[in-house]
């Protein structure tokens, strides 16, 4: 099995700011996704984090706006830019382990 | 992109009541996860059935794979309050690819 972590869990950002999630796996896992889910909602997939080369992100999602970075076979950061309202959401961190995926807590994003 | 249909999306019961939560596709499944959802957590998983018509049991809940493998249901026997969250199933398109989910079941179960 394999325990995710998120930092931060939580934060209030202003409009136009930037934030960065990171996400840590406790065991070497070979795939590494980032969701989002709006509050009430179901999780979409905005990226597959790939370790070493340019992240693959879903439709509707841009790297300018989600950068991602995955140094290694345990971290990854997601970064919300030039952030807005609509981007209040909850942000969740995912490894993929043989044919079970764990996720992390998620981190509540709230853009003011 | 497999869609998967998730019916229905709120439901409030009593504790001790039975409830059904299905799933579908237009698509044949390869596999099919549910998952369980708490606030302030990520989903953790609760099943994977592969084979159509298979049939497992946690506990009070048991899942189902219908045959044609479009289509899966779990059953909550005598809910409790502690069954409270968020039910989704998933999928994916093939081997490595990530989980794609469906919309979710919103259970309540009111002591």
């Amino acid at each position: 099995s394999a325990v995710i972590s998120q930092k931060p869990s939580r934060d209030i950002c202003q409009r136009g700011t930037s934030l960065t999630i990171q996400c840590q796996v406790d065991s070497q896992v070979t795939m590494m996704f980032w969701y989002r889910q709006q509050p009430g909602q179901s999780l979409t997939l905005i990226a597959t984090a790939n370790q070493g080369s340019e992240a693959t992100y879903e439709s509707g999602f841009v790297i300018d706006k989600f950068p991602i970075s995955r140094p290694n076979l345990t971290f990854s950061t997601l970064t919300v830019s030039n952030m807005s309202p609509e981007d209040s959401s909850i942000y969740l961190c995912s490894g993929g382990l043989g044919d079970t995926q764990y996720f992390g807590p998620g981190t509540r994003l709230t853009v003011l | 992109t497999q869609l998967l249909e998730q019916s229905p999306q709120f439901l409030s019961i009593q504790e001790g009541e039975n409830l059904t939560v299905y799933c579908n596709s237009s698509s044949v499944f390869s596999s099919l996860q549910w998952y369980r959802q708490e606030p302030g957590e990520g989903p953790v998983l609760l099943v994977t059935v592969v084979t159509g018509g298979e049939v497992k049991k946690l506990k009070r809940l048991t899942f189902q794979f219908g045959d044609a493998r479009k289509d899966s249901s779990l059953h909550i026997t005598a809910a409790q309050p502690g069954d409270t969250g968020l039910y989704l199933c998933a999928t994916r398109n093939s081997g490595n690819t990530p989980l794609v989910f469906g919309k979710g079941t919103r259970l309540s179960v009111i002591a």
